[in-house]
């Protein structure tokens, strides 16, 4: 069993929907990460959570410490929002553990 | 803006030569660097660790020979592929830890693609 596993793999939507993607770790962490990865490779730190709530623009992530999970919504999505999003939790000690990441595509 | 730079953004060369990537921190200094690697599709790979000023600490399987990685600065690490096969295609992702934000927060670089013909 992987350290961190994503759902959905794959996500379609049509443009205006909400999204949800989410992660579940097994291990102790002192923080999480949700990265994004646009075609081409370029990848953009969206958050970094060790409790509770963050949003940024059209992005919310959230964690729940206790049950080792985290949530990461993007409320009237867009094409542009189309990328691969990858969670990845840092173990004590400092070292990431990359989930495999949730390819998604929004459709106009 | 990006604080994390690699150059070059993509390269190709002819198997059984050497290529050397830069990673660098533009705003701020960075303690430690990490390399990773990605195969299509699949997930990041942590390959080395590196503090600026000591020998870099390779994850198991990665061949600290073929891959030597160099953090002379507070401000930039390469690393270097040497004699490279075809295998060694791959996306390479650096990221640097330092005295910007949270001192936890990794920042990735833009990545290097390296096709070895």
């Amino acid at each position: 069993k992987n350290e961190v596993e994503q759902s959905p793999q794959n996500l379609t939507a049509q443009e205006g929907e909400f999204i949800t993607i989410n992660c579940s770790y097994s291990v102790g962490i002192s923080a999480l990460h949700w990265l994004q990865q646009h075609p081409g490779g370029g990848i953009v730190s969206l958050f970094m959570l060790s409790s509770g709530k963050k949003k940024h623009g059209r992005l919310i992530a959230t964690i729940n410490i206790q049950e080792k999970h985290s949530s990461l919504h993007i409320t009237a999505s867009h094409p542009r929002d189309s990328a691969v999003y990858i969670c990845a939790v840092m173990e004590y000690g400092n070292k990431l553990v990359f989930g495999a990441g949730t390819i998604l595509r929004v459709k106009s | 803006g990006a604080v994390v730079s690699q150059h070059p953004s993509r390269v190709i060369c002819k198997s059984g030569t050497s290529v050397k990537i830069e990673c660098r921190s533009l705003d701020f200094q960075a303690t430690t660097m990490f390399w990773y690697r990605q195969f299509p599709k699949k997930s990041l790979m942590l390959m080395a660790t590196s503090n600026e000023g000591s020998k870099a600490t390779y994850e198991q399987g990665v061949e600290k020979d073929k891959f030597l990685i160099n953090h002379a600065s507070l401000t930039l690490s390469t690393l270097t592929v040497t004699s490279a096969h075809p295998e060694d295609s791959s996306f390479y992702i650096c990221s640097a830890r330092g005295d910007r934000g949270r001192t936890d927060t990794q920042y990735f670089g833009p990545g290097t693609r390296l096709t070895v013909l």
